[in-house]
């Protein structure tokens, strides 16, 4: 079945470091790729997207491209803030059109340090 | 646009004991699912609606866990009876049309301790 692969947290960084968290799926043919994100206390909710091999998503500074070639959709950010502590989710939507719900990896930890 | 309403926000149970957890979508969406999330994990499907229907159950363990959506909008999803493994946070979420790669928009979730 599909699943999603994140690196493990917690991920501690000083304001203004480059981010990097991977991300590798498994699932059959061309699925949708999702980053979603949880500050403190919040629920979940969508960063960026890419829905075919090739495209980049971005929002907020932080941008994931989609390689098919090497099943990966890595999230990066070229200069942190604290505002972005939070936990960071990469998920998939699988082709079967009548599912479209979301395979989650298990999350990674970002505190941004002053 | 009122987001995912989810209540209770917690819920302290003994095991062997039941819970009923309450979601209202957001108004218009087509698509309800409701995932479990334990700590340190990313949150798993249990069961998608699409308006009263279920499109999938496949990872709802059906000999404790049921839910219903039964005039399509709201959604309850009920534990009979509560394991210690069922410490939780139960999340659900909505979305336009289960068959598109649109958003999902995620409530803020019930936190389920089960002693």
């Amino acid at each position: 079945g599909d699943s999603v692969t994140q690196m493990e947290g917690p991920v501690t960084l000083s304001e203004e470091a480059f981010l990097t968290i991977n991300c590798t799926y498994t699932a059959t043919g061309y699925p949708s790729l999702f980053w979603y994100v949880q500050y403190p206390g919040e629920g979940l909710q969508l960063l960026l997207k890419a829905t075919k091999a090739d495209d980049k998503g971005s929002n907020k500074g932080f941008e994931a491209t989609y390689r098919k070639e090497t099943t990966s959709f890595h999230l990066e950010k070229g200069s942190v803030q604290v505002s972005d502590s939070a936990v960071y989710f990469c998920a998939l939507s699988g082709m079967d059109t009548g599912r479209r719900a979301l395979t989650f990896g298990s999350g990674t930890r970002l505190q941004v340090q002053p | 646009e009122a987001g995912v309403a989810q209540s209770p926000r917690y819920k302290i149970i003994e095991k062997r004991q039941s819970v009923a957890f309450w979601c209202n979508p957001i108004s218009g969406h087509a698509t309800l699912y409701w995932y479990q999330q334990i700590l340190g994990q990313g949150p798993k499907l249990l069961i998608q609606f699409q308006n009263n229907g279920v499109v999938d159950d496949s990872q709802l363990p059906k000999d404790r866990f049921s839910a219903e959506r039964l005039k399509g909008v709201d959604s309850t999803l009920k534990i009979q009876p509560a394991k210690l493994e069922d410490s939780a946070v139960y999340l659900c979420a909505s979305s336009l049309s289960g068959r598109s790669t649109g958003e999902l928009f995620f409530g803020e979730g019930s936190r389920l301790t089960v002693l």
